[in-house]
């Protein structure tokens, strides 16, 4: 099955400073998506990507669908503490959805 | 609107017990669909709907039974409970099958 690579697992990173996550699939998506999870609820839709090449943004963060449709890469700038959580990626195609393991964003006042 | 509700949020089971895990939203949407998530790992596809009467497998269907007769609702059936159960499940609703918005809660199910 389609297998979804995220990194990286874990960030400890100080408020104020950027950050890089990115996922990768042997596989072709035609859709990504970025997703933020909070302990103990379910995941919130940051952002969708549908075009290879694509970059979107929302807020501070800015997502890009890779141009071999195999990967894509999620920005934080300016990071706050609320931006702690684990955020997923997740890959759709022919009515699959897969997600990624996630990253776990630890943000230091 | 409730969005998406999940019913119970805690549940333990013996093994072989059977159970059904509620799922209900109020947005009309004609996708729905279950996941669970296990420590260190993302959510995974069990079964999905896209409309009323019309369900299939996801990535890791064995041991779940779905059915959709309307839809708003969209029940888990778990008909002998197993260890490997073990997990947090949550239901989603969107418009789009590809961009999958609105997760419920989660419910919390351990078998024991």
């Amino acid at each position: 099955g389609q297998q979804l690579n995220q990194s990286p697992q874990s960030m400890f990173i100080q408020e104020g400073e950027d950050v890089s996550m990115n996922c990768t699939s042997s596989s072709i998506f035609n859709t990504w998506l970025w997703y933020k999870q909070d302990p103990g609820e379910g995941p919130v839709l940051l952002i969708a990507l549908y075009k290879a090449g694509e970059l979107t943004s929302n807020g501070r963060l800015t997502a890009q669908f890779g141009i071999t449709r195999k990967d894509s890469f999620l920005n934080i700038s300016a990071s706050i503490p609320s931006d702690v959580g684990i955020y997923f990626c997740a890959g759709y195609n022919n009515n699959d959805m897969r997600f990624g393991a996630g990253t776990r964003l630890t943000v230091k006042p | 609107n409730a969005g998406v509700t999940q019913t119970p949020k805690f549940q333990v089971l013996k093994t072989g017990q059977s159970m059904t895990l509620q799922c209900a939203q109020d947005m009309n949407h004609e996708y729905m669909s279950w996941y669970r998530q296990d420590p260190g790992m993302g959510l995974r596809l069990i079964h999905y709907s896209v409309g009323a009467g019309i369900t299939d497998q996801g990535e890791v269907p064995n041991g779940y039974n779905v059915s959709r007769s309307t839809t708003e609702d969209f029940p888990l059936r778990l008909l002998s409970a197993a260890p490997s159960q073990t997990s947090v499940y949550f239901c989603a609703s969107s418009y789009s099958i590809a961009r999958v918005k609105f997760f419920g809660p989660g419910t919390r199910l351990t078998v024991l």
